[in-house]
């Protein structure tokens, strides 16, 4: 079945370093998302990404969708202690299906 | 409501007890997912219903797992002859299902199960 990988599974930054997580799909994706869990609390949407090649930012975080739709990136610029939490990126497990299969993620923790 | 709510919000149980975990979803949401986390892991896909469609249950780890979905709105997860191996947050999600730029899930706040 379709797998979602991340890299790294852990990162620790000091305050102010910059991050970033992977995303790789055994498959293409019609769309990526990305979710934060913050220590305790449950996933909370941050975007999605459809169009090939795609890049989004929000504030300090840049989305990236690969030209083959099959790999995705998070960067932060900057890093905050606020952005503490476990990262995952989900995309649809096939074609006309929108069951979300989601990745490993990657859990971040901030030193200040 | 305004957002998920999943009850109970902890579940401690013995080995070999059933249990039923409640998930209530946003008004007006079509489709309703049921992840389960293990501790410091990943979202394991369970089941997922879509409107009046038979539910995807690819995911559901045995015959112990059961789950439905009754008019189209609240949901009850059902797990029998509970393992140690079951002990983890069961965690509801929904999402509008339009276009594919609208499907984004909005997860309830998780129920922890203990299997003593």
């Amino acid at each position: 079945g379709q797998q979602v990988m991340q890299i790294p599974q852990y990162q620790h930054v000091q305050e102010g370093e910059d991050f970033t997580t992977y995303c790789n799909s055994s498959t293409t994706l019609s769309n990526i998302q990305w979710y934060k869990q913050r220590p305790g609390g449950h996933p909370v949407f941050l975007i999605q990404l459809v169009k090939s090649g795609e890049v989004k930012k929000q504030k300090r975080l840049t989305f990236q969708f690969g030209e083959a739709k099959k790999n995705s990136s998070l960067h932060i610029t900057a890093t905050q202690t606020t952005d503490v939490g476990t990262y995952f990126c989900a995309g649809p497990g096939g074609s006309g299906t929108y069951k979300y299969i989601f990745g490993t993620g990657t859990r971040l923790k901030v030193l200040a | 409501g305004a957002g998920v709510s999943q009850s109970p919000s902890n579940k401690v149980t013995e080995k070999g007890k059933d249990v039923e975990l409640r998930c209530d979803p946003i008004s007006g949401h079509t489709a309703l997912y049921w992840y389960r986390q293990s501790l410091g892991q990943g979202l394991e896909f369970l089941i997922y219903f879509q409107g009046n469609s038979a539910p995807d249950k690819s995911g559901l780890p045995s015959d112990r797992f059961s789950a439905e979905r009754t008019g189209g709105s609240v949901s009850t997860l059902t797990i029998q002859r509970t393992q140690q191996e079951d002990s983890a947050v069961y965690l509801c999600a929904s999402s509008p299902r339009g276009p594919s730029g609208a499907n984004v899930l909005t997860f309830g706040a998780g129920s922890r199960l203990t299997v003593l």
